[in-house]
């Protein structure tokens, strides 16, 4: 069974500043999903990046990039010039091909303080 | 933008009581997943759904969860009998075919049992 870790469960950072937020999981599959979604206050999940594991090159979405190590299987993600509003719960997911649910981690609740 | 949305926002009921919570996903997906999320903990895959039948369950989908998409629109979650364990937040998702892999998700519906 895949599992997904996140050992930070709580996180801060000043706002405009970098942040970077851990991920690591287990499986034995070769081609799969992994995922980052942000979940606010107002509770629902929004997806901020994704990553095909075939794909070497690191997934960017404007200020958030990941960093993909397959063999390591970490898969963290960086927010860079953090804005008030990234204030929320990050989940860090894994999906294998196919109809497969997502597996999510515990959650990291980053706070951007101002 | 398309949403899947959800129904109720929060629900109380009593022990032992029938809860039935909806979804209307995305118009033009065809997966269609419930999720749970028990307070500060992790979100946890209970159900897919596909061409009219469950693709895949979790152990936590007993014989007290049922789900149907009675009329090609909603998609709803049933549980017979509430138990206080129960009381979680239920997350519905879709997504248009698998190969895309990113779920779209509702905002919840809050369910307490007393």
């Amino acid at each position: 069974a895949q599992t997904v870790t996140q050992s930070q469960p709580e996180m801060s950072v000043q706002e405009a500043e970098t942040v970077t937020l851990s991920c690591t999981y287990d499986t034995s599959e070769n081609n799969y999903y992994l995922f980052w979604y942000k979940q606010p206050p107002s509770r629902q999940m929004i997806l901020v990046i994704r990553q095909e594991a075939y794909k070497q090159q690191n997934a960017t979405e404007n200020r958030f990039s990941v960093n993909f190590q397959k063999a390591a299987k970490s898969f963290s993600l960086k927010i860079s010039d953090s804005q008030l509003g990234d204030t929320a719960m990050y989940f860090c997911a894994f999906m294998k091909e196919g109809n497969t649910p997502l597996v999510f981690g515990k959650g990291t609740r980053l706070s951007v303080i101002a | 933008e398309p949403e899947v949305t959800q129904t109720p926002s929060h629900q109380v009921t009593q022990m032992g009581q029938e809860v039935i919570l909806r979804c209307v996903p995305i118009s033009n997906h065809l997966y269609f997943y419930w999720y749970r999320q028990i307070l500060g903990q992790k979100v946890e895959f209970l159900v897919s759904f596909y061409n009219n039948e469950i693709s895949e369950k979790s152990e936590i989908f007993d014989d007290q969860f049922s789900v149907e998409r009675p009329d090609g629109s909603n998609f709803t979650l049933k549980i017979r009998s509430t138990k206080l364990e129960d009381s979680a937040m239920y997350f519905c998702a879709s997504r248009r075919q698998v190969l895309t892999g990113e779920l779209f998700f509702g905002e919840g519906s809050r369910l307490t049992v007393l």
